[in-house]
């Protein structure tokens, strides 16, 4: 059966620190793999989507990053992070073939102090 | 300008009331789904509608796709504390994309 790992689950970081949040995919092969934000509570924001190794397309203009160096990881980057990334992170993938059913991690709640 | 309005945006309610949440826009999706969130965790898909009039149901929660496909509820009967959580909708809109797009979601809380 697939899995997908998400970490950290929690995560406090200062104004101006690097970040690097972390996501594996087990028991499928070229998934497509999607990070979301979501603030308190609320809908889900798609921050970047990816279709293959290396090939990241971004949704919104951001101080985020995004890579995937392997099939089946998805990795969240920041060079300095704002107190306006605060928020509740979550990675997902879905099968490539019909991408109907979106699977997520546990998400990382991440604070910027 | 949101492609999904849910509403209402919240809902708190006592154990044993019926609710409806709703889904609405004015596109056409090719589909619908419904996902519920609890705290501190990943929504998890709750059923997929297609079909335009389609209904589906799941124990005492009922789903319902519009027939023009625009806008979907969801009626949860004797609704239980363990329904506590986030509702989201989510769609794929016509035209190929494959991009699934989140509504606001509803937060219901039921109490016992």
């Amino acid at each position: 059966s697939q899995t997908i790992h998400q970490w950290p689950a929690t995560l406090v970081q200062p104004v101006g620190s690097p970040l690097s949040l972390e996501c594996t995919v087990e028991g499928t092969s070229n998934p497509n793999l999607y990070w979301y934000r979501q603030a308190a509570g609320r809908g889900l924001q798609l921050l970047f989507y990816s279709v293959g190794i290396g090939q990241i397309s971004s949704e919104v203009p951001q101080n985020l990053s995004a890579s995937r160096p392997q099939d089946r990881q998805f990795i969240l980057s920041s060079k300095k992070l704002l107190l306006s990334d605060s928020g509740f992170y979550l990675c997902a993938w879905s099968l490539q073939r019909t991408n109907e059913k979106l699977f997520f991690g546990s998400g990382t709640q991440l604070s910027v102090l | 300008t949101q492609l999904l309005e849910q509403s209402p945006q919240f809902l708190s309610i006592q154990e044993g009331e019926n609710l409806t949440v709703y889904c609405n826009s004015s596109s056409v999706f090719s589909s619908l789904q419904w996902y519920r969130q609890e705290p501190g965790e990943g929504p998890v898909l709750l059923v997929t509608v297609v079909t335009g009039g389609e209904v589906k149901k799941l124990k005492r929660l009922t789903f319902q796709f519009g027939d023009a496909r625009k806008d979907s509820s969801l009626h949860i009967t004797a609704a239980q504390p363990g329904d506590t959580g986030l509702y989201l909708c989510a769609v794929r809109p016509s035209g190929g994309s494959y991009i699934p797009t989140f509504g606001r979601g509803t937060s219901l809380i039921v109490h016992p």
